[in-house]
């Protein structure tokens, strides 16, 4: 599977939106991309995955670059409950079932 | 709807004892697997069944580890003459199909603590 690079760290105001950035400049064109979540204390919490298009659901947002070397997890109004490590993650087709997370982002929500 | 359910979700034992621990996967996915996260880490495969294909048993990692699945339902996962190092949290996770489109949802985990 493909490396992604994160931020290690971003604060984000309560009510705003959190913008989380994802490089992948190694894609390939059969790869997803994958977004979860780990708040303290509970197990990884799957948000959205795409493949070439922007996709919404009712967590968040994802922009995929148009050559898929980056994408963007977008939270439209961040919450405290919010506050997780967030995990990009790239991966190919039949048998890359293992997920594999790297150091994500640290995104703390401030009131 | 109901999610991945892990029990018991804390477990201390004293070393050498054997554990068993319990998943029930969302209704109606195939797909099972298992992943261990020590402290401050990342997940580390253990597992993976996918209806009555043989499971994937590459990241188990020693003959002490062993787990089960009866049919496409509950699983456990267990460990024989459990070690300090066997200290970790072990997630369960279940998708519709093992297909590399379909994501991985995850219970809350075992919290096993070695003494």
């Amino acid at each position: 599977d493909a490396k992604t690079t994160q931020p290690p760290s971003m604060d984000c105001a309560e009510g705003r939106a959190a913008n989380l950035p994802c490089n992948h400049s190694t894609i390939s064109g059969n790869e997803y991309v994958y977004w979860y979540r780990q708040i303290h204390s509970q197990g990884p919490q799957y948000i959205i995955h795409g493949l070439k298009n922007n996709e919404t659901n009712e967590m968040a947002s994802l922009i995929i670059t148009e050559d898929r070397k980056s994408s963007t997890l977008i939270l439209p109004h961040a919450t405290l409950r919010d506050t997780a490590v967030y995990y990009c993650i790239v991966r190919a087709g039949a048998g890359s079932y293992q997920l594999t997370f790297g150091k994500g982002t640290k995104l703390s929500v401030i009131p | 709807g109901a999610g991945v359910s892990q029990s018991p979700s804390n477990k201390v034992t004293e070393k050498g004892k054997d554990v068993e621990l319990r998943c029930d996967p969302i209704s109606g996915h195939t797909a099972l697997y298992w992943y261990r996260q020590r402290l401050g880490q990342g997940l580390e495969f253990l597992i993976y069944f996918q209806g009555n294909s043989a499971p994937d048993k590459s990241g188990l990692p020693s003959d002490r580890f062993s787990a089960e699945r009866t049919g496409e339902s509950v699983s456990t996962l267990t460990i024989q003459r459990t070690q300090q190092e066997d200290s970790a949290v072990y997630l369960c996770a279940s998708s519709s199909t093992g297909g590399f489109g379909q994501p991985q949802h995850f219970g809350d985990g075992t919290r096993l603590s070695i003494l």
